[in-house]
């Protein structure tokens, strides 16, 4: 069965760069989730789309912008990187919006030098 | 928002031991409660779940048991094996959003 595809899987950018990361869910899913991985953290909630618009807002930074489009995949833009921004950043998708047994993409790693 | 306190951190046994990881979550109406595993640099996986209408839901060496009025769930893991090590992450809904809030992680060790 198809899962989240996530690109690309390394990424490597320098302080005040900035990054696209993408999310591609399951055929059909129509939500889109992002979390923010650092190192020896659990996954934390940054952001979502449903139906291309924003569900609801983590703890993203103003620094990191996202949108979903008309096919549903997802790009999570991030500007003026620092070191902190150092993580494993994973994407999920479900159907209408339900938490209930969403699985994740493989996770892009972003490190930032 | 939901609080998860996730215990321990960490947890080494003899394979073919059992391993229990408890949660507790702050947020009465929470209604699911998912259990990750999660290899070093790989996604989390889901493993189990269980909602709130059920007291225990089992997967072959794999339990999951709910106490709702304690507000605590916990992870069982029997015949432990090796193949079992990695972090193991609960989860519970985020209150206010639909996003989850994950437990600390739990780093299990399974030694051979």
């Amino acid at each position: 069965a198809a899962g989240v595809i996530q690109s690309p899987r390394h990424l490597i950018k320098e302080k005040r760069e900035t990054a696209t990361l993408k999310c591609y869910p399951i055929p059909r899913h129509d939500t889109v989730y992002w979390y923010q991985q650092g190192p020896g953290q659990d996954p934390q909630f940054l952001i979502s789309f449903y139906e291309k618009m924003q569900s609801d807002k983590g703890s993203i930074p103003d620094r990191f912008s996202a949108q979903q489009f008309s096919d549903y995949h997802s790009e999570l833009n991030m500007s003026s990187l620092e070191l902190g921004d150092s993580a494993l950043y994973f994407c999920a998708s479900s159907l209408s919006v339900t938490i209930y047994g969403y699985t994740f993409g493989s996770g892009t790693r972003l490190t930032v030098v | 928002g939901e609080n998860v306190e996730q215990h321990p951190s960490t947890l080494s046994v003899q394979e073919g031991d059992s391993a229990v990881i408890k949660c507790t979550y702050s947020d009465s109406a929470s209604n699911y409660f998912p259990w990750y595993k999660q290899e070093l640099g790989k996604r989390p996986q889901l493993i189990i779940d269980i909602r709130s209408n059920v007291g225990e839901k089992k997967d072959q060496r794999i339990a999951v048991t709910l106490n709702k009025t304690a507000k605590h769930f916990s992870l069982h893991i029997t015949e432990t094996q090796p193949e079992d090590s990695a972090v193991y992450f609960c989860a519970a809904p985020d209150t206010g959003r639909r996003a989850l809030t994950f437990g600390s992680g739990t780093r299990l060790q399974v030694q051979p």
